[in-house]
C-alpha cells in the first residue's frame, strides 16, 4: 500500500539555519503530495502541496519539490525562525478514487535563537 | 469561514468506560474524516464518511469503535470498552471534495488519556 517516510527528529537549529526535511513515498500511480505543520497546542494545517511530478509547491518561505525520479518531496527553508518550531508532516493522496490522505510519522523541529 | 470544530478538547478516562467525540466539519463539506494520531506517530485513517455514507472504515476496530455521520454534517466517534492503547489524539477533518489534490482541513483534535 501507499506509504510516506520521513526524516527522523527531532532537528535543533539556529535561528537563520537552512532547513531540510527529507520525505520519500511509495505509491501506485501518481500520487499527490502535501506538507502539513501541526504548531505547539494547534491542529494541522496544510503548508504546502503539489499535485503532479516537477511541481514546486511554497509558502511561508518553505519549499518542496515533487521528484518523480527519486519518489521524494523534500521540505526546505532557506532562514528557519523561531516560531516555524512545529512538527512537520509529510502527506500523499491517491489520485484515483476516495482515498485518503497517508501520513509519514512526522519530524519535529526547534529552532533556537 | 468557520473551521472544524472538535469537543471536547481533553477527555480523561478509565480503561473499560465508553467515551465520545464529537465534531463539526466546515460548512458544505461532504467528506468527512477521522484520524487516530498516537504519541509520536503521524495521524492513521479510522473512517472516512462521504456526506452520510461510510466511504472506508477498513482500519477502524469495529469490535470496539463506532461513527456515525448522521443527516451528512456532524459526526461523532465512540470508543466503548476503551483500552490503554487508545490513548492518542482523535482528528477530525473534512474536504469539499475527494480524490487527489483534496487538502483536508482539521480539527484542534481531541487529546484521549485512558488510565
Amino acid at each position: 500500500g501507499d506509504s510516506v517516510t520521513q526524516m527522523e527528529g527531532p532537528v535543533t537549529l539556529s535561528e537563520e539555519a537552512f532547513l531540510t526535511i527529507n520525505c520519500t513515498y511509495t505509491a501506485t500511480g501518481y500520487p499527490s503530495l502535501f506538507w502539513y505543520v501541526q504548531y505547539p497546542g494547534e491542529g494541522l494545517q496544510l503548508l504546502l502541496k503539489a499535485t503532479k511530478a516537477d511541481d514546486k509547491g511554497s509558502n511561508k518561505g518553505f519549499e518542496a519539490t515533487y521528484r518523480k525520479e527519486t519518489t521524494s518531496f523534500h521540505l526546505e527553508k532557506g532562514s528557519v525562525q523561531v516560531s516555524d518550531s512545529a512538527v512537520y508532516f509529510c502527506a500523499l493522496n491517491s489520485n484515483s478514487g476516495n482515498t485518503p490522505l497517508v501520513f509519514g510519522k512526522g519530524t519535529r523541529l526547534s529552532v533556537i535563537a | 469561514e468557520a473551521g472544524v470544530a472538535q469537543s471536547p478538547r481533553y477527555k480523561i478516562i478509565e480503561k473499560r468506560q465508553s467515551v465520545a467525540f464529537w465534531c463539526n466539519p466546515i460548512s458544505g463539506h461532504a467528506t468527512l474524516y477521522w484520524y487516530q494520531q498516537i504519541l509520536g506517530q503521524g495521524p492513521k485513517l479510522l473512517i472516512q464518511f462521504q456526506n452520510n455514507g461510510v466511504v472506508d472504515d477498513s482500519q477502524l476496530p469495529k469490535d470496539r469503535f463506532s461513527a456515525e455521520r448522521l443527516k451528512g454534517v456532524d459526526s461523532t466517534l465512540k470508543i466503548q470498552p476503551a483500552k490503554l492503547e487508545d490513548s492518542a489524539v482523535y482528528l477530525c477533518a473534512s474536504t469539499p471534495e475527494t480524490g487527489g489534490g483534496s487538502p483536508l482541513h482539521f480539527g484542534n483534535g481531541t487529546r484521549l488519556t485512558v488510565t
